[in-house]
């Protein structure tokens, strides 16, 4: 079935240092992707929806000036938090519309998260 | 109201046990719905999608009730490794899933 990667699992920054998260889809070509954020007991939220060659779609109250997604190919979006900062620190799951055959098949594929914590 | 709304429980119950969750939704335009488990620390997986005329697969049975906008999922004996969060999902359009907070399952020996 269709995978999605998604690198580093795990970073630690200091505040005001920016962070890159990737999202891959490794067998297959997504032309959009979902950016969530899960903080402690509480349901994966929205972010933005990437799409390919173009700018990203973000859900309200999120800041597209701080969050930076980029689309260049059709198997890579990636996330940079900008200047981060302590409340900042949450779980990053990307996600991507399963294809096979060409189909989109409906069922959702998620990276494995990141986790990032910043001190 | 939220858009999708689950009990977080957490749900304590033996090995072998009949347990059921239920999830309601906001948006009766709501086009598909799905059931997600999600490990502690894990990224969510999906373990079935909720079909209008209801469908089951093993142990796990998920119903949809279009008219009170709800879906639920029944899990029969219960295994140590169905121990997770199980989250409700919601496609509501426009490429927008809704997820609900999840609901926790622990199974006990």
């Amino acid at each position: 079935g269709a995978v999605v990667s998604q690198h580093p699992s795990w970073v630690i920054c200091k505040s005001g240092t920016s962070v890159k998260i990737e999202c891959r889809s490794l067998d297959f070509q997504a032309t959009t992707m979902f950016w969530y954020r899960q903080f402690p007991k509480q349901s994966l939220m929205l972010m933005a929806t990437s799409n390919e060659g173009s700018k990203a779609t973000y859900e309200q109250g999120v800041e597209k000036d701080k969050f930076l997604i980029n689309h260049a190919s059709l198997t890579l979006s990636t996330l940079t938090v900008t200047s981060a900062h302590p409340e900042d620190s949450s779980f990053y799951i990307c996600s991507a519309r399963g294809v096979a055959g060409g189909t989109d098949t409906g069922e959702l594929f998620f990276g494995e998260g990141s986790r990032l914590t910043v001190l | 109201r939220k858009e999708v709304e689950q009990d977080p429980g957490p749900f304590n119950v033996p090995e072998g046990a009949t347990v059921a969750f239920n999830c309601t939704y906001s948006n009766s335009a709501s086009q598909s719905f799905f059931w997600y488990r999600q490990d502690c620390r894990k990224e969510p997986k999906l373990l079935m999608s909720v079909y209008s005329s209801g469908n089951e697969d093993g142990r796990f049975t998920a119903q949809l009730n279009r008219a009170s906008q709800y879906i639920s999922l029944l899990i029969r004996d219960s295994k140590l490794s169905d121990s997770a969060t199980y989250l409700c999902v919601v496609y509501t359009g426009f490429q927008k899933l809704v997820f609900g907070t999840g609901t926790r399952l622990l199974v006990s020996p």
